[in-house]
């Protein structure tokens, strides 16, 4: 099984409303991660949490929220989607110490909206 | 906050020959990593540099962490078919543990 799963993995919803996005995983790590990726353009965070009770906006979290359930899930709401929020969505963890380095991505969720 | 700029954007190469492929970056870095996308996939981590100066291999992958540490460069010996993918750079500031920025990527295509 994989160590990272996200789900759905693709969505197309129309422009107006509210979807979520989520991940999993069994890694046991306390850092988790969401990022979306464009065309031509690396990856941009939209928001980390370093535990369950710490998030923190990346660099591009207008238009999206999350919610941080437990160690093992965190989940990524868009409440109002927009045709810019179509893009792949990847979800991300990683461990404390020097392995911080190391993410492990998810499959990815690729979501279009019309 | 940071940019990275990756270099060149893709690449068409024949199967055999050597990729290099580079990161700059407007502000210093203490750790640089470079990822691999496989299609259909999410990043798979394949070097990660600590050091200023430092030189890592992985099997035929080569990457150096620049003196300067605004830079990184990733080589890619005798080519093969399963290399094609988006090879990321991505660089860690000291005051964001645990946080990346990425380059924008480059796309390998291996001609057989």
């Amino acid at each position: 099984d994989a160590d990272v799963t996200q789900t759905p993995r693709n969505r197309i919803t129309k422009t107006g409303k509210r979807i979520m996005l989520e991940c999993s995983q069994t890694k046991g790590h306390d850092r988790m991660y969401w990022y979306r990726q464009d065309p031509g353009l690396g990856l941009r965070l939209i928001y980390y949490s370093f535990d369950v009770k710490d998030i923190n906006k990346g660099e591009i979290s207008d238009g999206y929220s999350v919610s941080r359930q437990a160690q093992a899930k965190f989940s990524l709401s868009l409440e109002s989607a927009i045709p810019n929020q179509t893009a792949l969505y990847f979800c991300a963890t990683s461990d404390r110490g020097i392995s911080t380095d190391t993410q492990y991505f998810g499959p990815g969720t690729r979501l279009t909206v019309l | 906050g940071q940019q990275l700029n990756q270099s060149p954007q893709s690449m068409f190469i024949q199967e055999g020959e050597d990729v290099s492929m580079n990161c700059t970056s407007s502000s210093i870095f203490n750790t640089w990593l470079w990822y691999k996308q496989d299609p259909g996939e999410g990043p798979v981590l394949l070097i990660a540099l600590y050091k200023a100066g430092e030189l890592t291999s992985n099997g035929r992958l080569t990457a150096q962490f620049g003196i300067t540490r605004k830079d990184s460069f990733l080589n890619i010996s005798a080519s093969i078919p399963s290399d094609v993918g988006i090879y990321f750079c991505a660089g860690r500031e000291n005051t964001n543990a645990g946080k990346s920025t990425f380059g924008d990527g480059t796309t390998l295509t291996v001609k057989p």
